[in-house]
């Protein structure tokens, strides 16, 4: 079993609607969570990261938390073209950072 | 300069050579990592170095050879490289390493081809 997993997309959506982007992991003691997107050809940047079950709201960006279900997801309001792009999930286990494979998402003009 | 740097760029190496791959870090990091990244593949950790001392990977093959002067720099050491080698090697950094991981912060990677 993968210690993180996030289908690999692609996923589309049309410009202005809600992007919603899906991660689960294997390690119950994970501690922290972390969204990074990644443009082609460019070096993953920091989106959110979470701690706590719930929501965390960051401008048009959600990051959501469940622990007892070992699922941790990204919503973006309002996409734009520029949000097109692959979506990493981290997860921090106390001994090891491990990312997903990646969402690749494209958001129609 | 800011952030995390990483020289050079791109790299293109038979697989007789020697080359070495420099990260420089700017954010007063005490924790500096090399990942690889393969087409379809998640992230792979290769070294992580916390106040300069090396944390062991034992499925890295021995043709990678980091090595941390100090904990600004981190160099990966390349020699008799594979094809299946070529790849994006990304360097981060992050104020720890362990349960109080703090968030990783990457280079802009080198972009790696092997012939």
């Amino acid at each position: 079993q993968k210690e993180v997993e996030q289908n690999s997309g692609p996923l589309s959506v049309p410009e202005g609607a809600i992007a919603s982007l899906n991660c689960t992991y294997s390690d119950r003691g994970s501690q922290s969570f972390f969204w990074y997107r990644q443009y082609s050809g460019k070096s993953p940047e920091l989106i959110m990261f979470i701690y706590s079950n719930g929501d965390k709201e960051d401008g048009r960006f959600t990051a959501q938390l469940n622990k007892a279900s070992q699922y941790v997801s990204l919503l973006i309001r309002d996409s734009q073209p520029s949000d097109s792009a692959t979506y990493l999930c981290a997860v921090d286990t106390g001994n090891q950072f491990y990312f997903g494979t990646g969402t690749s998402l494209t958001v129609i003009p | 300069e800011t952030g995390v740097t990483q020289t050079p760029r791109h790299l293109v190496m038979g697989m007789t050579n020697k080359k070495s791959l420099k990260c420089e870090q700017h954010l007063g990091h005490n924790a500096m990592y090399w990942y690889k990244q393969s087409a379809k593949k998640p992230l792979e950790l290769m070294f992580v170095y916390s106040l300069e001392e090396r944390v062991e990977n034992n499925s890295v093959p021995s043709r990678f050879s980091p090595e941390c002067p100090n904990s600004s720099h981190l160099f990966l050491h390349l020699h008799t490289l594979q094809p299946e080698d070529s790849a994006l090697y990304l360097c981060a950094s992050s104020h720890f390493t362990g349960p109080s991981t703090d968030t990783q912060y990457f280079g802009p990677g080198t972009r790696l081809t092997v012939l």
